[in-house]
């Protein structure tokens, strides 16, 4: 079945500090790849996407490489801020039959960047 | 672009009373909507997904009769929360998918509505 595992929180970083949070799917198909973020008290918002294999998706120093032969995802940034804190979803679109359109999050990975 | 906005932020309701959560897509056109809840420090739970113009379709588990959806237009959608009691407390949050202008693979999510039964 269709499922997103991410690494296990919290992270806790300096500023300044290289980001890695790992994130692998299982999918049927070819699914769209695609990394959430919530701040707290908020809804999610997209931070990037990979549609295809070997796509990078990128925003705000953030970039994640779609991995079809490891099926990995991984969030990277190279120097966070403190404003980075929050917490990060994977996901991945479900590519067919009756969960088309629906999205398969990960767990939620909580960050929290101190100065 | 594609902005999804909810009324109200937050709303505080006694037990037994229905309390309804609207969804807008601003600036595009939602073909679909979905709804999902989550509970403190925990992932998004889907609970329905709608299709304008017709019935939402619910997850497993999840009581259609006590969470009415509505999709009325391409830009509104209702979650109205039935008889509610202090376990539906949670936060609710929709995201909408959709055509012309904007990823018809990509949900954009609402800020959310946190819902407190009392």
């Amino acid at each position: 079945g269709n499922s997103v595992t991410q690494m296990e929180g919290p992270v806790t970083l300096s500023e300044e500090a290289f980001l890695t949070i790992n994130c692998t799917y299982t999918a049927t198909g070819y699914p769209s790849l695609f990394w959430y973020v919530q701040y707290p008290g908020e809804g999610l918002q997209l931070l990037l996407k990979a549609t295809k294999a070997d796509d990078k998706g990128s925003n705000k120093g953030f970039e994640a490489t779609y991995r079809k032969e490891t099926t990995s995802f991984h969030l990277e940034k190279g120097s966070v801020q403190v404003s980075d804190s929050a917490v990060y979803f994977c996901a991945h679109s479900n590519a067919g039959g009756t969960s088309y359109g629906k999205l398969t999050f990960g767990q939620g990975t909580i960050l929290t960047v101190h100065p | 672009g594609a902005v999804v906005s909810q009324h109200p932020s937050r709303v505080i309701c006694k037990s037994g009373t229905s309390v309804k959560i609207e969804c807008r897509s601003l600036d595009f056109q939602a073909t679909t909507m979905f709804w999902y809840r989550q509970f403190p420090k925990q992932s998004l739970m889907l609970m329905a997904t709608s299709n304008e113009g017709s019935k939402a379709t619910y997850e497993q588990g999840v009581e259609k009769d006590k969470f009415l959806i509505n999709h009325a237009s391409l830009t509104l959608s209702t979650l109205t929360v039935t008889s509610a009691h202090p376990e539906d407390s949670s936060f609710y949050i929709c995201s909408a998918s959709g055509q012309r202008g904007v990823s018809t693979d990509t949900q954009y999510f609402g800020p959310g509505t946190r819902l407190t039964v009392l």
